[in-house]
């Protein structure tokens, strides 16, 4: 998985809680970013980072917010889930203009 | 609004035969085209396209770019069991110097039976 690992692999959680995701990458890849995979839609962007502090949206940001406080670490925080964010969320490393590398992926339902 | 469409949705075929599948798009900046193979997990990488013409190859699997027409194939030949797999085409809208832009299509599904 090229250097990157997704915890949890799986959650279940009710609606209004919130919930975080984390993406760590041994890799020191520039990029990082969150992507979620419903059927239907393929692989969603949600937010993604350029560097420490430094995040943007994505096509599906509402409801969801990013910290990446070190190279290596890229939150996903859900603020108060609901039952449409139910799906597989993706995290994503590149260095500029190459290939995405992608982590294994969480599942996550929302109750 | 960036656009990939993948088609067939799905296909089964036999063992060892040829495969084709095709992606078409319309974007607003064209800095690459991906394909990407996806079974249980994690999309896994398979080729990267950023000229027109030049067929990248991979053991059985091959692809090519055509930008006059705006499309890409990916080519499987004398396929196995193992092929199966979700097939995954992006494209990659970013500018130089920026992060990426991956529009996905929603992607051919392929089963191979013995």
């Amino acid at each position: 998985d090229a250097g990157i690992t997704q915890s949890p692999r799986h959650k279940v959680t009710e609606t209004g809680t919130p919930v975080t995701l984390r993406c760590h990458q041994t890799e020191n890849h520039r990029y990082m970013y969150w992507y979620r995979q419903d059927p239907g839609h393929g692989l969603r962007l949600i937010h993604y980072s350029y560097g420490v502090k430094d995040t943007d949206k994505g096509e599906v940001s509402d409801g969801y917010s990013v910290s990446r406080s070190k190279t290596e670490d890229f939150l996903l925080t859900l603020e108060s889930a609901t039952s449409s964010q139910t799906s597989v969320y993706f995290c994503a490393i590149s260095e500029p203009a190459e290939k995405l590398f992608f982590g294994s992926g969480t599942q996550l339902s929302v109750l | 609004e960036d656009k990939v469409v993948q088609s067939p949705l799905s296909l089964v075929v036999h063992e060892g035969d040829t495969v084709t599948l095709n992606c078409s798009y319309e974007v607003t900046n064209f800095r690459s085209l991906l394909w990407y193979k996806q079974e249980k997990k994690a999309p896994t990488f398979l080729f990267m396209l950023t000229s027109s013409g030049i067929e990248k190859k991979s053991g059985r699997l091959s692809s090519i770019l055509d930008k006059k027409e705006l499309f890409s194939i990916l080519n499987i030949t004398a396929t196995q069991t193992g092929d199966s797999a979700i097939y995954l085409c992006a494209v990659d809208s970013g500018y130089t110097g920026t992060a990426s832009k991956l529009t996905f299509g929603t992607g051919t599904r392929l089963q191979v039976t013995l």
